[in-house]
């Protein structure tokens, strides 16, 4: 089966701060989807990135994947409080493409 | 357009209970997924239906079943429910469930078992 390993398992950073997650897939990532959790609540959708190579931003989060390393990275610049939650990557399965896998979640907390 | 609702929010049985939980998927959607999610395992699949049909399972025991009406919305059915299945049941919805098709998701049924 496919695992995701992200890190850091956890971060606190001061307000203002750049920060970055990443998640490694053990296998070849065919769509890697991030999203976010406040807790205890459902997950709200970042982005999804198809092609090795692939920059994608919203706001101030960029993430990237790297087919090769088989990893993406989830950037933050100027982390505010309202960034604060739970990270988590996603991923279709190979070869069953509605089944998904999901990382074990950075829980990001930002200090004012 | 509405996102994904589910019914209830909150929910306390005991052990031996049986439970259902709805999921209503964002119009025009016909792929559910139902995904548990405990401290200590994290985020899992549960299973997928598409047009009614299961097409996806994880692994997870038979007191575990769901189904997909026409409509598609779904239920999620836990029977004899055990104390390690209190766990928020999240479920997400997508157009086909195709390959690099975002899921959205609802915002969980918190289940506390007793």
């Amino acid at each position: 089966s496919q695992e995701l390993e992200q890190s850091p398992q956890s971060l606190i950073v001061q307000e203002g701060k750049n920060l970055t997650i990443n998640c490694t897939s053990s296998k070849t990532l065919y769509g890697l989807y991030w999203y976010k959790q406040k807790y205890g609540e459902g997950l709200i959708f970042l982005m999804m990135l198809q092609k090795g190579g692939e920059e994608k931003s919203h706001e101030k989060i960029t993430a990237k994947l790297d087919e090769k390393k088989q990893q993406s990275s989830l950037h933050i610049t100027a982390s505010q409080p309202s960034h604060a939650g739970i990270y988590l990557c996603g991923a279709d399965s190979p070869g069953n493409f509605n089944k998904f896998y999901f990382g074990s979640g950075t829980k990001l907390n930002v200090k004012p | 357009k509405a996102g994904v609702t589910q019914t209830p929010r909150y929910l306390i049985k005991t052990r031996g209970q049986q439970v259902t939980l709805s999921c209503s998927p964002i119009s025009g959607h016909r792929s559910v997924s139902w995904y548990q999610q405990t401290p200590g395992q994290g985020l899992q699949f549960l299973f997928e239906y598409f047009s009614e049909t299961q097409r996806n399972k994880g692994n997870f025991p038979g007191r575990f079943s769901g189904r997909q009406f026409s409509n598609s919305r779904s239920e999620m059915n836990v029977s004899t429910l055990e104390l390690g299945d209190s766990a928020l049941y999240l479920c997400a919805s997508s157009w086909a469930g195709g390959p690099q098709e975002t899921q959205y998701f609802g915002p969980g049924t918190r289940l506390l078992v007793l």
